[in-house]
């Protein structure tokens, strides 16, 4: 069953700072590994979609990798703004047999605050 | 505007009653899915419709049911039989073809009295 696991849990940084948020997976036969953004009491937003063909997705200040060999990916974030305080969420796809559209297994998050 | 939808934003029950949460997505999604989250928690797979009257268990699929019969809706019961309901549930819904990111709709926090 596949796992997925961020660290840290929180994180809390000052304004301008740029920011590492890390993701692993135990099981690398997947078809994408997607970052997500939860404000509190809210649905998520989708940040950033890597296929599993691919190393990186860029948007704007973000950039996520991924490294399916080892099982991991980082979300990088540059500039942080206190606009960005939310809570970070790592999902994978994970490949079955019978193909088609399966759930997301997600990790916990990370709950980051910028500080102004 | 596309989007999804979810009805209520919050939802009171009392123990042993029966409660069903509404889906509706007017993206033209075949793929529908349904969350659970609970507090410090990432999000659980209860169950998962890749086409019109068709669905799949997710992990934690004890204690609800679904239903799939009209493609822009995907209503989810929590029944009696769930030991711990209370949790924020979220919809989501994508093309279906595990190319594309599941897109979310704004959650209904159901609260078990």
């Amino acid at each position: 069953k596949q796992e997925v696991t961020q660290i840290p849990a929180a994180l809390s940084v000052p304004e301008g700072e740029n920011l590492v948020l890390n993701c692993s997976f135990t099981d690398s036969a997947i078809y994408n590994l997607q970052w997500f953004r939860q404000d509190p009491g809210k649905g998520l937003t989708s940040l950033l979609l890597i296929q599993s063909s691919q190393r990186e997705q860029t948007s704007g200040r973000l950039n996520a990798s991924l490294d399916k060999s080892s099982g991991r990916s980082t979300l990088y974030i540059a500039a942080s703004q206190p606009g960005d305080s939310a809570t970070y969420l790592c999902a994978s796809l994970k490949m079955y047999s019978g193909g088609g559209a399966d759930g997301l297994t997600f990790g916990k998050g990370t709950h980051l605050i910028i500080q102004p | 505007d596309g989007g999804i939808t979810q009805s209520p934003k919050y939802l009171f029950r009392k123990e042993g009653q029966n409660v069903t949460l509404s889906c509706e997505q007017n993206l033209n999604h075949d793929a529908m899915y349904w969350y659970r989250q609970d507090p410090g928690q990432g999000l659980r797979l209860i169950y998962y419709s890749q086409i019109v009257n068709d669905f799949q268990k997710g992990d934690i699929a004890e204690g609800y049911s679904v239903s799939r019969e009209k493609k822009e809706s995907f209503p989810l019961t929590v029944t009696s039989a769930q030991k711990n309901p209370t949790a924020f549930y979220l919809c989501a819904s994508s093309i279906g073809d595990n190319t594309d990111t599941q897109y979310f709709g704004p959650g209904t926090r159901l609260t078990v009295l």
